[in-house]
């Protein structure tokens, strides 16, 4: 089996600031997903990509950049982080296209903006 | 783009019952219904899914149900466990299997 790993676990920052998010998978998957979860609002998509160097604009994509610079890596970068926001971040992958496959999440990254 | 609702947020339920949530889509292109559950602390996980060509999928004591004239589909856990306690959520995705939405999911409460 593979997994995917997200850096860091927890990220404090401060209001204003840029602050990057990491995930790298191991499951030679083509697809790869950034999703934010509030309490209440559920799982929203900030950015998907189908391949290397490919990105797709999700719901939530204002405000944030994404980066797919290898299949198995893809980052995501908050621009200016929002004071007192709070939420967590996963990272997913799936083998993608018409297989409709299971779309595997690690285990999140908890921002904190002070 | 697609859009799922799911109801309800909350849901509490006795040990030993049965326990329904409910999810509408609105992109009849949709073609793919899988469910996830997420454990407190945890990352969510694929429990059961359904596909389009599909009314009736059971698992276990799990039954997903899928009403595509009326772009609807439900989960149903039959026999509840305190183990089932936990956020659920559904999911649609596109005809291209790329881009997956999200439900806003149901925390299940199984009440001893």
């Amino acid at each position: 089996g593979g997994i995917i790993t997200q850096t860091p676990k927890f990220l404090i920052g401060q209001e204003g600031q840029k602050l990057t998010l990491k995930c790298q998978q191991n499951f030679n998957h083509d697809t790869m997903y950034w999703y934010r979860q509030d309490s209440g609002k559920g799982l929203r998509l900030i950015y998907y990509s189908i391949t290397e160097n490919d990105l797709q604009k999700g719901d939530l994509s204002e405000g944030y950049d994404a980066s797919r610079e290898k299949k198995s890596s893809f980052s995501l970068t908050v621009t200016s982080a929002q004071k007192n926001e709070m939420a967590v971040f996963l990272c997913a992958s799936s083998i993608g296209g018409t297989g409709n496959t299971e779309v595997f999440f690690g285990k999140g990254t908890r921002l904190t903006v002070v | 783009g697609e859009q799922v609702e799911q109801l309800p947020s909350i849901l509490r339920v006795q040990e030993g019952s049965s326990a329904s949530i409910n999810c509408s889509y609105e992109d009849s292109a949709s073609n793919y219904f899988p469910w996830y559950k997420q454990e407190p602390g945890e990352n969510p996980k694929l429990i059961i899914d359904i596909r389009s060509n599909m009314e009736r999928k059971q698992i276990q004591e799990l039954i997903v149900l899928l009403d595509k004239k009326a772009k609807r589909f439900s989960l149903h856990i039959t026999d509840t466990q305190p183990g089932d306690s936990a956020m659920y959520f559904c999911a649609a995705s596109d005809t291209n299997a790329y881009k997956v939405i999200f439900g806003k999911g149901t925390h299940l409460h199984v009440l001893p």
